[in-house]
């Protein structure tokens, strides 16, 4: 299966509402990166978590290690919002560097 | 600004071509990156460099060779390219800090269509 599962897998909301995206992990992750990728398909990174919350204007991210999971939310959500989301987690690896795994993203749409 | 380039951002290629992908980092990070992203598919890894001469397989590397020669850059080559290999390659860059914990940058990406 999946070794870190985002959900929902598509998302689509109006102007000005909140929403929460969230990652499921089988692996043991030590660190959590959030990007989103623009339409242009340019990935800009959001978060990069150790476990704890970390905050960035109308985002707000959550990394429980404990539990194996990650939150984004997004509070009074723009049109320029719009696009995928992904969740990387970093685990450690036997024999070299520790790797970033995807998930498979979120597509969000935001509307007027 | 500390950024990862990659060149070129678009490529067509025949089948059976030989593709050279490059990728260059300006903060002297030691680990790079190659994934490549298909449609529902997330990133997938191709392969990674920890420092010059020091490479190794990710998950995907069938089909695929590296070459790291210099710290500041990092390229991806296929032999004899496949249809298959049509895809957007994603390289990146990252450095541990003092905790152990790594920050990864991505360059823009190289769209690469095999026909």
């Amino acid at each position: 299966g999946d070794k870190v599962k985002q959900s929902p897998s598509a998302l689509s909301l109006q102007e000005g509402t909140n929403s929460a995206l969230r990652c499921n992990f089988s692996i043991a992750a030590t660190t959590v990166q959030w990007f989103l990728q623009n339409p242009r398909g340019s990935l800009i990174n959001l978060f990069y978590l150790v476990p704890g919350t970390k905050e960035n204007g109308r985002l707000k991210s959550t990394f429980n290690s404990k539990e194996s999971y990650s939150t984004l939310h997004i509070r009074d959500a723009q049109l320029e919002d719009s696009g995928t989301y992904f969740c990387a987690a970093e685990a450690r690896w036997t024999g070299g560097a520790d790797r970033l795994t995807f998930g498979k993203g979120t597509q969000l749409i935001i509307q007027p | 600004d500390m950024k990862v380039t990659q060149m070129p951002r678009y490529l067509i290629k025949r089948m059976g071509e030989n593709v050279l992908l490059e990728c260059g980092q300006d903060m002297s990070h030691e680990t790079m990156y190659w994934y490549r992203q298909d449609p529902g598919l997330g990133l997938q890894l191709i392969y990674i460099s920890y420092d010059v001469d020091s490479n190794s397989e990710g998950d995907i590397p069938k089909g695929y060779r590296v070459s790291r020669k210099k710290r500041e850059h990092f390229s991806l080559i296929l032999d004899s390219a496949k249809t298959n290999q049509t895809s957007v390659y994603f390289c990146a860059s990252s450095y541990q800090d003092y905790a152990g914990c790594s920050d990864y940058t991505f360059g823009s990406g190289t769209r690469l269509l095999v026909i």
